[in-house]
């Protein structure tokens, strides 16, 4: 089944407190991305990858790093959170058409954080 | 600057009335434009997309929306409301290649029995 797989789905931490949110996918994609979204401010993006060992800052990238070392993951990390960074975060990705701004992305399951 | 907005933060309609979510946006590019329902507690999934074909797009589950370009305008439609279209409903513009994508802030549909 074609999917993105995202874990862990919830986490409480603590401030400071290093973390990782894998993300995966099963369908070649070349393009991937991160998102967080918070009540009345939709989904913004934070970081997203082109293809492996190419990433760039969306609208909201401090205080997130990510990495794409393989085509199928991309992992985002939390060097030091702090609680402004509670939020609901998905991952997604897709296949953009050479030029062209259609492909449709597919979603993650989300993962709910909580930074104490 | 690209920019989306979507104009009411909440819509309420009764079951079997017609659902308008309305969405604008900005762009100095050629848009793709998406339409994504949320219900509680789950994921993302597309209603429908326009990519500079047809102007009028049919969606999954009776929703359509129309790209008027002169209007900068994607509104989201359907002709009769069903208790299971209560959700979250999202207006997202992507350009670049699809590697930019902005969200509206979203509009929850509430329907009433």
């Amino acid at each position: 089944e074609a999917q993105v797989t995202q874990n862990p789905r919830y986490l409480i931490t603590v401030t400071g407190k290093k973390l990782t949110v894998t993300c995966s996918q099963n369908m070649n994609h070349e393009y991937m991305s991160w998102y967080r979204q918070d009540p009345g401010l939709g989904l913004r993006q934070i970081y997203y990858s082109m293809n492996v060992e190419v990433t760039d800052k969306g609208d909201v990238p401090e205080g997130y790093k990510v990495s794409r070392k393989e085509k199928r993951n991309f992992p985002l990390i939390l060097e030091s959170p702090s609680p402004n960074q509670t939020s609901l975060y998905f991952c997604a990705s897709s296949s953009p058409a050479s030029g062209r701004a259609e492909d449709t992305q597919y979603f993650g399951p989300g993962t709910r954080l909580t930074v104490l | 600057a690209q920019s989306v907005t979507q104009l009411d933060s909440h819509v309420s309609v009764s079951e079997g009335t017609p659902v308008l979510l309305r969405c604008n946006y900005s762009s100095s590019y050629s848009p793709s434009l998406f339409w994504y329902v949320q219900h509680p507690n789950k994921g993302l999934q597309l209603l429908l997309k326009y990519t500079s074909a047809a102007t009028l797009v049919k969606g999954i589950n009776g929703f359509e929306a129309e790209f008027k370009k002169s209007e900068t305008s994607f509104h989201l439609t359907k002709p009769s409301a069903h208790m299971s279209d209560a959700a979250e409903y999202f207006c997202v513009v992507s350009w670049a290649g699809g590697f930019k994508t902005i969200f509206g802030a979203g509009t929850r549909l509430f329907v009433k029995a």
